[in-house]
């Protein structure tokens, strides 16, 4: 059974850089027959999609975020990581890694509450 | 980016109505669209892809429709385990783009 599980802090002070990482099991990064995403969901508000990575280190992030956001992956570990900088207040949400297959997000993790406050 | 509209923004039904949301692309996405379904604290729960293909284990009451711009979520029988919040989302450009939601409260 395919599981994600996001990690990383709970707050952050604003301008610092956040760190979360989503650790894969039942599945193989590697393999290559999937992309790896990154959503997140501001409380109470719609989803909005941060982008992806593909096992080779193929990326795309989306323009809304500015150049603030970096996704990678470390095939080795099966995880893949997210880093979002310079950060405000409005980043403050909850932050889900999910599988797409074929351009849908079939398995999501459980999600992490990030705030962003000093 | 493509805007994603949903109507209602919510709706109060009973068990056993039949319930239908909509979901409105600002341009054509043939039929690459996406129902999920939210419960509070869970992360979406894929429900139908391309449109109309019901994901496995999904009930058959849930169903899709549409293509081009205007597409449809049908639940035939609300059931209880069904008062959710639903997105649509788009697959067809970059970024991938969901609708704000659409909340199916009990009347």
């Amino acid at each position: 059974q395919v599981q994600l599980q996001e990690s990383g802090p709970g707050l952050v002070k604003p301008s610092q850089i956040l760190s979360l990482t989503c650790s894969v099991s039942g599945a193989s990064i590697s393999r290559g027959t999937h992309y790896w995403s990154w959503i997140r969901q501001h409380p109470g508000k719609g989803l909005e999609w941060i982008g992806y990575i593909y096992y080779s280190g193929s990326t795309y992030h989306n323009p809304s975020l500015k150049s603030r956001a970096t996704i990678s992956v470390d095939t080795a570990k099966n995880q893949y990581s997210l880093k979002l900088t310079s950060l405000t207040v409005a980043d403050t949400a909850v932050y889900y890694c999910a599988r797409q297959s074929h351009s849908f997000f079939d398995y999501w993790g459980q999600g992490t509450l990030v705030a962003v406050s000093s | 980016d493509i805007q994603m509209t949903q109507s209602p923004s919510s709706v109060s039904a009973s068990v056993g109505d039949r319930v239908t949301i909509t979901c409105r692309a600002s341009q054509d996405i043939s039929s690459l669209l996406a129902w999920y379904q939210q419960k509070p604290g869970k992360a979406p729960n894929l429900l139908i892809s391309t449109a109309s293909s019901l994901q496995s284990g999904v009930p058959p009451r849930f169903s899709g429709s549409g293509s081009g711009t205007d597409f449809t979520l049908t639940i035939s029988s609300l059931q209880p385990e069904d008062f959710a919040t639903y997105y649509c989302q788009q697959a067809h450009s970059f970024p991938y783009t969901f609708g704000q939601g659409t909340k199916v409260e009990s009347k």
